[in-house]
């Protein structure tokens, strides 16, 4: 079975510019999880989607940071515009159903490195 | 108080040693536990759910203790495999919704 599959890999940008992720989860997974794991911290909930609608979203930075599923599928995570604070790596995870003992499957991530 | 705390490390600890990790939370609506471990550059692999009697997989016991508030790892003849970063990880419940707060993790090397 595929895993949990992100890209790209690896992304350099200067302060002030945009950035976007993609994410394409486990199939048949209903949630959907953005994580921000800056170094030496464990991962902090950025967003999560049920389907295509949007669960949590405390902690997401919305002056600069947006995220959708439109599809219920794929997301994508944007940062526009990007502060050097934004360095980090960005998780996607997903379940098959968000509740309390559902296991969540990481994806490899995406290491964002902002100059 | 953060919500989830764990020992700062690191440990470094002799190939067969016996090492254990420790994990406090404070919300007392927790609902569900887990130990996630963490290869360096790689991303979280869930290592062990946390049951309210305590649960064993071969090498490694979890136990929790809600009275507490405190959840441990106990990793047993450690293997130089064994290292990397542990992350303690609760799941709080608001509304119908289910989070997972992380710790900071603890990280282990094993040495030969």
């Amino acid at each position: 079975e595929a895993g949990v599959a992100q890209s790209p890999r690896y992304k350099i940008i200067e302060k002030r510019q945009s950035v976007a992720f993609w994410c394409n989860p486990i199939s048949g997974h209903a949630t959907l999880y953005w994580y921000q794991q800056i170094l030496g911290q464990g991962p902090k909930l950025l967003i999560q989607f049920q389907n295509n609608g949007v669960v949590d979203d405390s902690q997401l930075p919305k002056d600069r940071f947006s995220a959708e599923r439109l599809k219920g599928v794929d997301s994508t995570l944007k940062i526009q515009p990007a502060k050097l604070e934004d360095s980090a790596v960005y998780l996607c995870a997903s379940s098959f159903y968000g509740s309390s003992y559902n296991e969540q499957f990481f994806g490899p991530g995406t290491r964002l490195t902002v100059l | 108080r953060k919500e989830v705390e764990q020992d700062p490390g690191p440990f470094n600890v002799p190939e067969g040693a016996t090492v254990a990790f420790n994990c406090t939370y404070s919300n007392s609506a927790s609902q569900s536990f887990f130990w996630y471990r963490q290869d360096c550059r790689k991303e979280p692999k869930l290592l062990m759910s946390v049951y309210s009697s305590g649960n064993e997989d071969g090498r490694f016991t979890a136990q929790l203790n809600r009275a507490s508030q405190y959840i441990s790892l106990l990793i047993r003849d450690s293997k130089l495999s064994d290292s990397a970063t542990y992350l303690c990880a609760v799941n709080i419940q608001g509304g119908s919704n289910y989070k997972l707060t992380f710790g900071k993790g603890t990280l282990l090397t094993v040495n030969p």
